[in-house]
């Protein structure tokens, strides 16, 4: 069954270094997503991409941060410049019609 | 705004009892609503949803949800429980019109006792 895949992980950073997010969503997927979990937080939605552009952001989708979808496979999460509050679980996901399908997620750990 | 409230921070069940974690939600259009699991170190697996149609859906695992328009609510059963269901539950809700970003609830820890 395909799924959605992200690398790495696991990553840490030192806070101010720029950090980049992969992803592989599901391949016949139109819909690209990006959430985030804060330890023992709730979800939180970030941004949406869709035909190649940016469909809807949150407020946490502050400059900091940025998308991309480099090539036909791969959807990328920036952030420029770290902060210690951007430790969280990071997840992918994408859709094709409602459901959306996660990935396993990257957990970021700024020092 | 759209929001999503799981009033329980764990239900406990006994394994071949049944099971309902609690989901209420609001929203201002018609309500897209869904249903993720989550394992210790895994992503958020789809379990079932409702966008429209019969009020009761059913989903992976034996697991189904109903839909209550007047009461708002959409509430996860199962009719008899696993202890490999032992897991963390999310509701989410999107406005079936407009955006696609889902609001999730804070979760729900079921704990499944042998």
């Amino acid at each position: 069954e395909p799924e959605v895949t992200q690398t790495p992980s696991h990553q840490v950073t030192q806070m101010g270094q720029e950090v980049i997010l992969r992803c592989v969503p599901i391949s016949n997927h139109l819909y690209f997503y990006w959430y985030r979990q804060i330890l023992g937080q709730k979800v939180e939605f970030l941004v949406s991409f869709y035909n190649n552009e940016i469909s809807e952001k949150s407020e946490i989708f502050d400059d900091q941060f940025s998308v991309e979808r480099p090539d036909g496979s791969n959807f990328t999460l920036k952030i420029r410049s770290t902060k210690l509050e951007d430790s969280a679980m990071y997840f992918c996901a994408s859709s094709f019609m409602n459901e959306q399908f996660f990935g396993p997620g990257t957990r970021l750990t700024v020092l | 705004a759209q929001s999503v409230a799981q009033p329980e921070d764990q239900v406990n069940v006994a394994e071949g009892n049944p099971l309902t974690v609690k989901c209420t939600y609001s929203v201002s259009g018609n309500p897209y609503l869904f249903w993720y699991v989550q394992y210790p170190n895994r992503g958020l697996q789809f379990l079932l949803k409702y966008i429209t149609g019969d009020n009761l859906v059913k989903g992976s695992y034996g697991f189904e949800a109903e839909f209550n328009k007047s009461q708002t609510s959409f509430h996860l059963k199962k009719p008899s429980a696993l202890v490999s269901d032992s897991a963390l539950y999310f509701c989410a809700v999107r406005d079936g019109a407009g955006r696609r970003a889902l609001t999730f609830g804070s979760g729900t820890r079921l704990q499944v006792q042998p």
